[in-house]
């Protein structure tokens, strides 16, 4: 079955500083997702991957999907304490719309 | 346009009680995925739900849980005698015209059993 790892599995960065996440697929990306959770609340979509290779930016967050499609990275240019969070990646796994996600990188960003 | 909406977004129930949880997919959604998180744990797939159809259970444990998806009203996912270690969040996504589109999440249900 497919597994996805993400580092690191916790980050602290100060104000201002850019920061990587990295997700790794043990197999192909057919679809790669990036949420956001605040402690306590749901899950709040950023961006989705499809084609090897795509880059996709929102804001001062950029994802990127490689060209083998097995690996992901999410960067945060000029982080802020809003950035905080935990960021999960999820991938579809098989055709029934299921997703399997990683289990989460935490943020915290210091003033 | 709503996002998806769960209740009751905190539940607390005794062991050997039942636990159900709703959930109403956006607007135009028709597609119903829950998972679950629990305490240390990452978010895991429970069941997938078209209208009045079980697509994928393959996450749901045997005994115990059921969930369905009916023509008029919310998503149920419904426990039975619950055990401590059902305690947990539950979230709710859908998504709209096919499995592979963006899955929007709602809240959470967080599930307390003494």
């Amino acid at each position: 079955s497919q597994e996805l790892e993400q580092s690191p599995q916790s980050l602290i960065v100060q104000e201002g500083k850019n920061l990587t996440i990295n997700c790794t697929s043990s197999k192909t990306l057919y679809g790669l997702y990036w949420y956001k959770q605040k402690y306590g609340e749901g899950l709040i979509f950023l961006m989705m991957l499809q084609k090897g290779g795509e880059e996709k930016s929102h804001e001062k967050i950029t994802a990127k999907l490689d060209e083998k499609k097995q690996q992901s990275s999410l960067h945060i240019t000029a982080s802020q304490p809003s950035h905080a969070g935990i960021y999960l990646c999820g991938a579809l796994s098989g055709n029934t719309g299921k997703l399997i996600f990683g289990q989460g990188t935490t943020l915290q960003v210091k003033p | 346009n709503a996002g998806v909406m769960q209740n009751p977004r905190h539940l607390v129930r005794r062991r050997g009680q039942e636990a159900r949880l709703r959930c109403s997919p956006m607007k135009g959604h028709s597609h119903v995925y829950w998972y679950r998180q629990l305490p240390e744990e990452g978010l895991k797939f429970m069941v997938y739900l078209q209208k009045e159809n079980i697509i994928d259970e393959s996450g749901m444990p045997k005994e115990r849980f059921s969930a369905e998806f009916p023509k008029e009203g919310p998503s149920i996912l419904r426990i039975q005698q619950v055990v401590r270690g059902d305690s947990a969040a539950y979230f709710c996504a859908s998504s709209g015209l096919s499995a592979a589109d963006t899955q929007y999440f709602g809240p959470g249900t967080r599930l307390t059993v003494l």
